[in-house]
């Protein structure tokens, strides 16, 4: 079993609609949780930490958390060509700041 | 703020050759990470360091790989002998008490194809 597991997609999103990625990990002992974008050939970008259960808005975006699950969710609100990316999850279960990243998902959204 | 400095961006060599990778992270960051990026295995922590000092360096494959950071504004990566199985991206990223803590700031990337 992987460590952080995503769909690997593509998703596919209308433009304007809402997109919902989602993440799973195995490390109960985890705290820290990431979403990165990564634009094709490009690095990755951090766009949302979340580190409490419940949501976390910034801008179009939410990341939500459920430890008890051990889920993390990312929404993308009105979706635009330009959110078309591979989204990472990325979680860190340690003390000194190692990331396991999933696969990553990716989202096309289409005009 | 520059951002994390990676070089070269791009480097074709042939099966045997040494590779050296080199990234500058960002000024002020304390800690610094190498991972490889393929299709198939998707991003991979290979080293971390930490005030210079190397942390964990479980991830590195095999011997042929070693990393090494001379001061907090230097690192490379080394694969000697290369091998085909070693094409991928190469990423260096870095994070610090300066970026909250958290959060991992990603060079552009080093594309490594051996031939």
């Amino acid at each position: 079993q992987k460590e952080v597991e995503q769909n690997s997609g593509p998703l596919s999103v209308p433009e304007g609609a809402i997109a919902s990625l989602n993440c799973t990990y195995s490390d109960r002992g985890s705290q820290s949780f990431f979403w990165y974008r990564q634009y094709s050939g490009k690095s990755p970008e951090l766009i949302m930490s979340i580190y409490s259960n419940g949501d976390k808005e910034d801008g179009r975006f939410t990341a939500q958390l459920n430890k008890a699950s051990q889920y993390v969710s990312l929404l993308i609100r009105d979706s635009q060509p330009s959110d078309s990316a591979t989204y990472l999850c990325a979680v860190r279960g340690g003390s000194w700041g190692k990331l396991q990243f999933g696969a990553g998902t990716q989202v096309v959204v289409t005009p | 703020d520059a951002g994390v400095i990676q070089s070269p961006r791009h480097e074709v060599t042939e099966m045997g050759q040494e590779v050296t990778l080199r990234c500058k992270p960002i000024s002020g960051h304390n800690s610094l990470f190498w991972y490889r990026q393929t299709m198939m295995r998707g991003l991979e922590l290979l080293i971390y360091f930490n005030n210079n000092v190397p942390i964990d360096d479980s991830g590195m494959p095999e011997d042929r790989f070693s990393a090494k950071m001379p001061n907090a504004s230097f690192s490379t990566l080394k694969i000697q002998p290369s091998e085909p199985r070693d094409s991928a991206v190469y990423f260096c990223a870095s994070s610090g008490v300066a970026a909250g803590g958290e959060t991992q700031y990603f060079g552009p990337g080093t594309r490594l194809l051996v031939l």
